[in-house]
């Protein structure tokens, strides 16, 4: 049963491109989750998803930022007109069901994005 | 203040030894409780639940304390392979939030 996937793990981007990042989650899975690593900082939540709907992105920057998981194929978080700002690390994570004591989030290897 | 609170560390200690992270978390409605571990540029990684009863892991035990908004993982018989960032997770609903994580390096 392979794990969260997600692609590209690295990517490099100048300013002003957009990022796209995939993230395919564990088979039986239907939750999806996004966080933000800063350099030297800890993961930070951004948003929270089922198939077709975005549930809670209270954690995604209101600008540039906007995250889908389709009825058919990955969750994809989009980023425009990147800035130096957005270099981190995003990780996704997957849960089959509501998050209990027995049953959390698993993570991806995550993706690596430098801004030039 | 950091709804999840951890001592950043780092915490260096010799192989054997018996080490003990803290975390306090604010949010009394927190539901669910975690400790996960993550390896430098790597994704963090479930080390084990934990309950207001106590659990053992092999090495490791943790400890919530509801009342206080307390948790505790203790690391017993240190090994080299322990050395990494021990991340504190409380959850409401769905949403994990993560503590800053404690640094342990674990020296022979």
């Amino acid at each position: 049963n392979a794990g969260v996937m997600q692609n590209p793990r690295h990517l490099v981007r100048r300013r002003g491109q957009e990022a796209r990042l995939r993230c395919s989650p564990m088979k039986g899975h239907s939750h999806v989750y996004w966080y933000r690593q800063l350099p030297e900082e800890g993961l930070k939540f951004m948003v929270y998803l089922q198939k077709e709907n975005i549930i809670d992105e209270s954690g995604m920057p209101k600008e540039r930022f906007s995250a889908e998981f389709p009825k058919e194929g990955p969750s994809i978080l989009r980023i425009q007109q990147v800035v130096r700002g957005d270099s981190a690390a995003y990780f996704c994570a997957s849960s089959p069901g509501a998050v209990s004591s027995t049953d959390t989030q698993y993570f991806g290897p995550g993706t690596r994005l430098t801004v030039l | 203040r950091k709804e999840v609170e951890q001592d950043p560390g780092p915490f260096n200690v010799p192989e054997g030894a018996t080490v003990a992270f803290n975390c306090t978390y604010s949010n009394s409605a927190s539901q669910s409780f975690f400790w996960y571990r993550q390896d430098c540029r790597k994704e963090p990684k479930l080390l084990m639940s934990v309950y207001s009863s106590g659990n053992e892991d092999g090495r490791f035990t943790a400890q919530l304390n509801r009342a206080s908004q307390y948790i505790s993982l203790l690391i017993r018989d240190s090994k080299l392979s322990d050395s990494a960032t021990y991340l504190c997770v409380v959850t409401r609903g769905n949403m994990l939030t993560f503590g800053g994580g404690t640094r342990l390096m674990v020296k022979p």
